[in-house]
């Protein structure tokens, strides 16, 4: 199964300051890659498909990069709606795997 | 608009059979696919298994031949049975829709089901 690691863990931001969050894959994914994020008690909700993409309703602030095995996510101009917990997803083989989670909190 | 909604038990007996529905409208499950995934607790998330829009299905090896899911498209639901229940499998149970680009568009709001001894 393909592994990804995601960092930090845990960060805390103020507001207006951007905040990037890495995940690497264990092997090329061909941005087959995605973001969710995922509020308390909440369902997850697609930021970014295909590693750079932007989902339909999401905030322009949201953006995504990377290629091969390394990819970020980056919130530019942290808000308090953006607390929450960040995951990455791997789409290139089955069985899809998310990393293990990033918790944003407002500092 | 698209919707998905997950009903199942609360309450799971330790060794017994988990048995949940994702109903869903505003799409149809012969054109997109519908994945589950689950989350532990305080935990993240795993990928279970998904049903083809054509009717075939994957599964996570994680879960050996514990796991089957299926569909009833008349109804536009999908159902998954997991056997041999365990307390590490008390979890919040999602269905979700797979966009056309290799992520989850849409998901229901989940069903918590605890393992009980």
């Amino acid at each position: 199964d393909i592994q990804m690691t995601q960092s930090p863990a845990s960060l805390s931001a103020s507001l207006g300051e951007t905040v990037s969050i890495e995940c690497l894959a264990s092997e090329g994914i061909s941005n087959s890659l995605a973001w969710y994020q995922q509020k308390p008690g909440k369902s997850p909700q697609l930021l970014i498909y295909g590693a750079s993409s932007l989902q339909d309703g999401v905030p322009s602030r949201f953006s995504g990069s990377g290629s091969g095995t390394q990819y970020s996510l980056k919130i530019s101009g942290m808000q308090p709606e953006d607390e929450g917990v960040y995951y990455c997803q791997q789409g290139y083989k089955y069985p899809w795997t998310f990393g293990g989670g990033t918790k944003l909190e407002l500092k | 608009q698209v919707q998905l909604k997950e009903t199942g038990p609360d309450l799971v007996q330790l060794t017994q059979t988990l048995s949940i529905t994702c109903t869903v409208s505003g799409f149809s499950l012969t054109t997109y696919n519908v994945h589950w995934v689950r989350q532990p607790p305080g935990k993240g998330l795993e990928w279970m298994g998904a049903m083809w829009n054509g009717g075939g299905t994957d599964y996570n090896s994680a879960f050996k031949s514990r796991l089957s899911i299926s569909r009833d498209t008349s109804k536009s639901q999908v159902f998954l049975k997991m056997n041999s229940l365990q307390t590490d499998d008390t979890a919040k149970y999602f269905c979700a829709r797979r966009s056309g680009y290799y992520s989850l568009d849409y998901w229901g709001q989940g069903v918590m089901v605890t393992v009980s001894s």
